[in-house]
């Protein structure tokens, strides 16, 4: 079965560059949910979207934004990246806000050097 | 907001023996799910069980079942017959029904389990 897909795997920027990451959710989920995990952390929520609009909001910095296309896949833009944002970045989708699962993809690893 | 804590960080079990990962959680809601996913050291999130806090009977998944316990706001996990395959860090999630607080997942802090043969 078709999972979620997140690209880049890897990346690797320096402080103050830019950077997007790509999730393209399994085929039908009009849902995606964009999670941050610092080292030894637990996953944190940033950002959410249901058809293209935005439904959730959490602890993302005004330095990062992020919007759902046509397609149902997803773009979080990231830029004045800082030392602290070195994270694994996760992208999970479900067929509707009321969807009960969250299905993750493999998470996008950012090194900010 | 709702808070999950796990108050274990780190577990050890043999081979073939069982463990129980605790889970507690603070909500005022009276309708919510709650699950246990595995992270291993791929960093891949697998979800291993759910429980809708209206179903009063325990999911069950295999080895995996949870002991849910609405009252004391307690979800602790249970692997029976451990494997050296589920060496991973465990997270438990809380998330709010449709119409609740919002639909993002809330995690504890995990508990790593480690394996021995």
């Amino acid at each position: 079965a078709a999972g979620v897909i997140q690209s880049p795997r890897h990346l690797i920027k320096e402080k103050r560059e830019t950077a997007t990451l790509k999730c393209y959710p399994i085929p039908r989920h009009d849902t995606v949910y964009w999670y941050q995990q610092g080292p030894g952390q637990d996953p944190q929520f940033l950002i959410s979207f249901y058809e293209k609009m935005q439904s959730d909001k959490g602890s993302i910095p005004d330095r990062f934004s992020a919007q759902q296309f046509s397609d149902y896949h997803s773009e979080l833009n990231m830029s004045s990246l800082e030392l602290g944002d070195s994270a694994l970045y996760f992208c999970a989708s479900s067929l509707g806000l009321a969807g009960v699962v969250q299905f993750f993809g493999p998470g996008t690893r950012l090194t900010v050097l | 907001a709702q808070t999950v804590t796990q108050s274990q960080p780190e577990m050890s079990v043999q081979e073939a023996e069982t463990v129980t990962l605790s889970c507690t959680y603070d909500t005022s809601e009276s309708d919510y799910y709650l699950f246990w996913y595995k992270q291993p050291p791929s960093r891949q999130m697998i979800l291993v069980i759910r429980q809708e806090a209206y179903k009063q009977q325990n999911a069950t998944e295999n080895r995996f079942s949870v002991n849910f316990q609405k009252a004391a706001k307690s979800f602790s996990l249970k692997i029976s017959d451990s494997q050296l395959g589920d060496a991973a860090m465990y997270f438990c999630a809380y998330r709010s029904i449709p119409g609740g607080s919002g639909y993002a997942l809330n995690f504890g802090k995990g508990t790593s389990l480690l394996v021995t043969p």
